[in-house]
């Protein structure tokens, strides 16, 4: 039961657009939310968190939505860039007792030159 | 300045051969996780060295082992391999648990013939 649930596999978004990467999950207990990035031959390198006492945070060009009624979280990257390409990764966590972060599959952004 | 330092990045064994994949670190940090993914999955967290307390996933083989011999390096064991390990292991760390970024070594990509 996948309790992290990326389901676009694959985005495509032409440089300067924004990109829009969409993440649900099914725990109403995870309180804190992170989003990864990957490239290839590389480990996941964080981006941005959110905690679950805030809807927004934002660094940069990167901002996370966090939707708790809906369970869905959301990184916009305003303006992609080529050098966003890459595999991004969100992940959760539930309340103080735990530590895991449960991950989604991952979805690929290709920014277009 | 490489933190996360895993070794091989390539391995390849047979079935049922033990192997033994590398881990270490420049951050000082208390915790070490180790991850494994399969191809078009999420990571999933193995088990995770809190200084020198070892917590087993519940769901973790227990054809998986981990030495953790200092704050420096931990080592993953696959005593018999089988086809199914096939996957990417992947090495973090953090400072703390609990909403802690984790930082992820490059990875260990491990095909099992």
């Amino acid at each position: 039961d996948q309790q992290v649930k990326q389901n676009s596999p694959s985005l495509s978004v032409q440089e300067g657009r924004i990109s829009i990467l969409n993440c649900d999950y099914t725990n109403s207990m995870f309180d804190y939310f992170l989003w990864y990035k990957k490239y290839p031959a590389e480990g996941p390198t964080f981006l941005i968190s959110i905690s679950s006492i805030k809807d927004k945070n934002e660094d940069g060009r990167f901002t996370v939505f966090l939707n708790k009624s809906a369970k869905h979280l959301s990184l916009h990257i305003v303006p992609s860039q080529p050098g966003d390409s890459a595999v991004y990764f969100c992940a959760a966590s539930a309340p103080s007792g735990t530590y895991k972060y449960i991950f989604g599959t991952g979805t690929r952004l290709k920014v277009l030159a | 300045d490489a933190m996360v330092i895993q070794n091989p990045r390539y391995q390849v064994t047979q079935f049922g051969k033990p192997v033994t994949l590398s881990c270490s670190q420049t951050l000082n940090h208390n915790v070490m996780y180790w991850y494994q993914q399969k191809s078009s999955q999420a990571p999933k967290l193995l088990f995770h060295y809190y200084d020198k307390d070892f917590n087993n996933e519940a769901d973790t083989p227990d054809n998986f082992q981990s030495r953790r011999p200092n704050t420096s390096f931990c080592f993953l064991d696959i005593r018999s391999p089988g086809l199914g390990d096939t996957a990417m292991y992947l090495c973090a760390t953090s400072s703390r648990l609990y909403q802690e970024t984790q930082y992820f070594g490059p990875g260990t990509r491990l095909l099992v013939l």
